[in-house]
C-alpha cells in the first residue's frame, strides 16, 4: 500500500486552464503539506494543514487553493496556471505538524504549463 | 523552523568510498533531519537526530550533530551506485513548518 499518493504523477496543460491535483494519505497523519520544486531543486513548502485547517499559507499566489475534505486528503487547485507553474509538486504527510517526526512524501506530480 | 544550508552543493564519489555531507543552521533546534531524493521520486526519511544526541547511525549512514556550532554531517560509508541522489537536511525548530534546504547532489561513480 503506497502512504502518500498523488494523482496524476504527470500534468501537460496551457496557460490559462485550471488544474487539480490530488493527494491521499492511508496513515493516519493529522498533518499534510504542499511542496514545490522548481527546476533548480529547491523544495518550498506552500501549504501546511493540520487536521483539515490550514496552519501554514506561505506567499503563494492565490491563484493556489488547497482544499482538505478530510484530514487524509489534501488537494490542491490551480486557476489561470502560468508558465511559471512549471514544477514538481509533492504532496507530504506527518503525524504532527513541524520538523519534530518524520515525514512521508509522495511520488510527485510533474506539472508542465505550455 | 529554519532552512539548513547543506555543503558541499555537489560530490561526486566512487563506488567504495565515504561521502560526507554537512548542513548548517542558524537557530536553536529541537531535531535535525535528513533526507534522500532519488531522480524523480519524493524525498525519503533517513534519520532524526534530536538536540541532545551527538550521533546516531543506521545502517551504513552516521549523522553527527554539534548544537554548539549549529551544524550536522551525514557519512555515507562504503558507498553504492544506488546511493546517488540528492540529499536535504531539515533543522526542526519546533514551528509548524518542515523546511528544507537547496539540497546536495551525491553522485557515486561505478
Amino acid at each position: 500500500d503506497t502512504a502518500v499518493s498523488q494523482t496524476p504523477k504527470y500534468l501537460v496543460t496551457q496557460m490559462g486552464n485550471d488544474k487539480s491535483i490530488k493527494c491521499e494519505q492511508n496513515l493516519g497523519h493529522d498533518t499534510m503539506y504542499w511542496y514545490k520544486q522548481d527546476s533548480k531543486k529547491f523544495l518550498k513548502i506552500m501549504f501546511s494543514y493540520n487536521n483539515k485547517e490550514l496552519i501554514i499559507n506561505e506567499t503563494v499566489p492565490n491563484r493556489f487553493s488547497p482544499k482538505s475534505p478530510d484530514k487524509a486528503h489534501l488537494n490542491l487547485h490551480i486557476n489561470s496556471l502560468e508558465l511559471g507553474d512549471s514544477a514538481v509538486y509533492f504532496c507530504a504527510s506527518s503525524q504532527v505538524s513541524g520538523g519534530d517526526t518524520e515525514a512521508f512524501f509522495g511520488q510527485g506530480t510533474r506539472l508542465t504549463v505550455v | 523552523s529554519q532552512q539548513g544550508e547543506e555543503d558541499p552543493q555537489a560530490l561526486s564519489i566512487q563506488e567504495g568510498e565515504n561521502a560526507t555531507m554537512n548542513c548548517s543552521y542558524k537557530t536553536s533546534i529541537n531535531n535535525l533531519q535528513w533526507y534522500r531524493q532519488n531522480s524523480g521520486r519524493g524525498l525519503v526519511h533517513l534519520i532524526l537526530i534530536r538536540s541532545n544526541e551527538r550521533e546516531k547511525h543506521s545502517g551504513r549512514l552516521r549523522v553527527t550533530l554539534d548544537t554548539s556550532k549549529k551544524s550536522s554531517s551525514l557519512l555515507i560509508t562504503a558507498s553504492r551506485a544506488a546511493d546517488t541522489a540528492s540529499y536535504f537536511c531539515a533543522p526542526g525548530g519546533g514551528s509548524e513548518k518542515l523546511v528544507f534546504g537547496k539540497g546536495m547532489k551525491l553522485t557515486v561513480n561505478p
